[in-house]
């Protein structure tokens, strides 16, 4: 079936890193891909998403590109914020339901 | 516009009690969907409900686990005689009835412990 890999936690950044975010993705077709966020305490918001090959979603600063050759979509960020400190979830949509990958928990140290 | 909300945010049953968790969609949606989250795991789908239907329970544990979304009023996700491993966060979404792309907005979730 689907399924969603991406890359274990925590990682731990010092603030202005570049952060990459690997997600590797299993599915028949073209389905569309997202990246959630879960602040401490908080439910999952939508950080960004694309719904094509070759579509690049973007959103405060963070970019992930859809690659349908290497079935992937890892996210980035240029320099990264301790405001950024979360559990980022790479997920993709199939039929009524998303299927999530396990999360990747982030940590930026002032 | 409230987002989607979700009562209570903290429950603590202990086992063999029934636990209710409720979902409000957000306004103008029609859909409504159930996902569980499990301790350093990440959120499994349960659940896809219209208005009065169960459009999809591919997700639901076989017993013990029901789950309605009636013409007035919330979303119930109602967990039976309740066990420690029923213990984990559970999220409602909800979305449109045109959602493009299956985009779903999220609650801020309940937390079940089970003692």
């Amino acid at each position: 079936g689907d399924s969603v890999t991406q890359m274990e936690g925590p990682v731990t950044l010092s603030e202005e890193a570049f952060l990459t975010i690997n997600c590797t993705y299993t599915a028949t077709g073209y389905p569309s891909l997202f990246w959630y966020v879960q602040y401490p305490g908080e439910g999952l918001q939508l950080l960004l998403k694309a719904t094509k090959a070759d579509d690049k979603g973007s959103n405060k600063g963070f970019e992930a590109t859809y690659r349908k050759e290497t079935t992937s979509f890892h996210l980035e960020k240029g320099s990264v914020q301790v405001s950024d400190s979360a559990v980022y979830f790479c997920a993709l949509n199939r039929d009524d339901k998303i299927i999530f990958g396990k999360g990747t928990r982030l940590h930026i140290l002032p | 516009n409230a987002g989607v909300m979700q009562n209570p945010r903290h429950l603590v049953r202990r086992r063999g009690q029934e636990a209710r968790l409720r979902c409000s969609p957000m306004k103008g949606h029609s859909h409504v969907y159930w996902y569980r989250q499990l301790p350093e795991e990440g959120l499994k789908f349960m659940v896809y409900l219209q208005k009065e239907n169960i459009i999809d329970e591919s997700g639901m544990p076989k017993e013990r686990f029901s789950a309605e979304f009636p013409k007035e009023g919330p979303s119930i996700l109602r967990i039976q005689q309740v066990v420690r491993g029923d213990s984990a966060a559970y999220f409602c979404a909800s979305s449109p009835p045109s959602a493009r792309y299956n985009e779903q907005f999220f609650g801020p979730g309940t937390r079940l412990t089970v003692l």
